[in-house]
């Protein structure tokens, strides 16, 4: 079974640029999270997906975050002017509905110079 | 609002000898308490959780962890550790019934490192 997979792994980008990343969840997994390590800190929820629909997202910490989840499929996060404090690991889980088992992926590594 | 707490940066320890990381955490409700690794250059992954019932819970590789409600504690243990569990430990809770069941807030992570 292929596990939650992010693309790219690492992303160099400048201050004022646009960067997307993607998560492509575990086939046949509903809930769909982002999740974001800055500077070594906690890991802090991002935003929640049920199929194509935002279920909770909170934890955004701004206008310049744009998540999507189209056809319940695969995610993306669109960082939109990216600034140096986006700089971070974002991660990705899927689960199945009404499991606590969270799946991760590797993580997309951030940086913003 | 619900919180975690893992005190230590850095855990080190030799192989064979016991290995315990610290977690305590505040929560308004009953907790759901979880503890995952991240290995190197890999995504997090599921050891154990507790929700309720015995408050020793066992889990994935050899793992346990200890629910102490009177300390709000949940410390994961090995008996014995390996040169293989060098990795970063994250304690995470869920606060029933309010959030999602994978809207977790995680600690900072703790890292261990086990010499040979």
């Amino acid at each position: 079974e292929a596990g939650v997979t992010q693309f790219p792994s690492h992303s160099v980008i400048e201050k004022g640029q646009t960067v997307t990343l993607r998560c492509d969840p575990i086939s046949g997994h509903d809930n769909l999270y982002w999740y974001r390590r800055v500077m070594g800190k906690e890991i802090k929820f991002l935003l929640h997906f049920v199929k194509e629909s935002k279920q909770d997202e909170s934890g955004m910490p701004n206008n310049r975050f744009l998540a999507e989840r189209t056809g319940g499929t695969y995610s993306t996060l669109k960082v939109q002017p990216a600034e140096l404090e986006d700089s971070g690991v974002y991660f990705c889980a899927s689960s199945q509905d009404r499991i606590e088992k969270l799946f991760f992926g590797s993580g997309t590594q951030l940086s913003v110079l | 609002a619900q919180s975690v707490a893992q005190p230590e940066d850095q855990v080190n320890v030799a192989e064979g000898n016991p290995l315990t990381v610290k977690c305590t955490y505040s929560v308004s409700g009953n907790p759901y308490l979880f503890w995952y690794v991240q290995y190197p250059n890999r995504g997090l992954q599921f050891l154990l959780k507790y929700i309720t019932g015995d408050n020793l819970v066992k889990g994935s590789y050899g793992f346990e962890a200890e629910f102490n409600k009177s300390q709000t504690s949940f410390h994961l243990k090995k008996p014995s550790a390996l040169v293989s569990d060098s990795a970063l430990y994250f304690c995470a809770v869920r606060d029933i019934p309010t959030d999602s069941w994978g809207k977790l807030q995680f600690g900072a992570g703790t890292q261990v490192v086990v010499t040979p």
